[in-house]
């Protein structure tokens, strides 16, 4: 069975610290690896991830890849109160013919002044 | 670029009600929409996969004949829920992917904002 799996479900940390959140996969013809932030609505796109150990940054975020091991880190550095947020974890494969996003249950984090 | 808009963004509705609830790509053409629902404090799951003139593929244990779907344009589709009850109550989200090469990344969804459905 195809399935994506984050941990922890929940964190909460002080303005200032870093986190790393974890994403690990079971999917069928992997395609990509993708994070997510969401807020109230609907997800809004972090990164895309296709390669093994090449880390994409963006500003405080970054996150790499290992396709030996199944797994995806997301880091966040000096985190701010707006990161407070869930971050999904998605992989996309080719499942059953078609190509399809396998979302995981995400990680609540706040982010406390 | 690369804009998906969604209405309503909110509807409330009785029970036995039917719902539609429109999925646009504003500045893209996409040949593949997809729908998720999202439950309080749980993630997207998917539902169905909307294909341009074609019937939609619906995921195992969604029902084709309550979630209706019509894509019947390379920037529309509707998901009608029909005969809505309140365990039908949910975050529906739609995606759409864009079908030029080199529009940001090629195979990327861009998702919607995302319509939530009450049913008293």
């Amino acid at each position: 069975e195809d399935k994506v799996v984050q941990s922890p479900l929940s964190l909460v940390v002080h303005e200032g610290d870093t986190v790393t959140l974890n994403c690990s996969y079971e999917v069928t013809n992997f395609r990509s690896l993708l994070w997510y932030k969401q807020e109230k609505k609907a997800p809004t796109f972090l990164f895309m991830l296709t390669s093994s150990g090449i880390e994409k940054k963006s500003g405080r975020l970054s996150s790499i890849l290992d396709k030996k091991e199944l797994f995806s880190i997301l880091n966040i550095t000096a985190t701010q109160t707006g990161d407070s947020a869930v971050y999904l974890c998605a992989v996309e494969g080719t499942i059953q013919g078609a190509q399809k996003l396998v979302f995981g249950q995400g990680t609540r984090l706040t982010i406390n002044p | 670029g690369a804009v998906v808009s969604q209405h309503p963004s909110r509807v409330i509705c009785k029970s036995g009600t039917s719902v539609k609830i429109e999925c646009r790509s504003l500045d893209f053409q996409a040949t593949t929409m997809f729908w998720y629902r999202q439950f309080p404090k749980q993630s997207l799951m998917l539902m169905a996969t909307s294909n341009e003139g074609s019937k939609a593929t619906y995921e195992q244990g969604v029902e084709k004949d309550k979630f209706l779907i019509n894509h019947a344009s390379l920037t529309l589709s509707t998901l009608t829920v029909t005969s809505a009850h309140p365990e039908d109550s949910s975050f529906y989200i739609c995606s759409a992917r864009a079908i030029q090469p080199g529009l940001a990344s090629y195979n990327e969804q861009f998702f919607g904002p995302g319509t939530r459905l009450t049913v008293l």
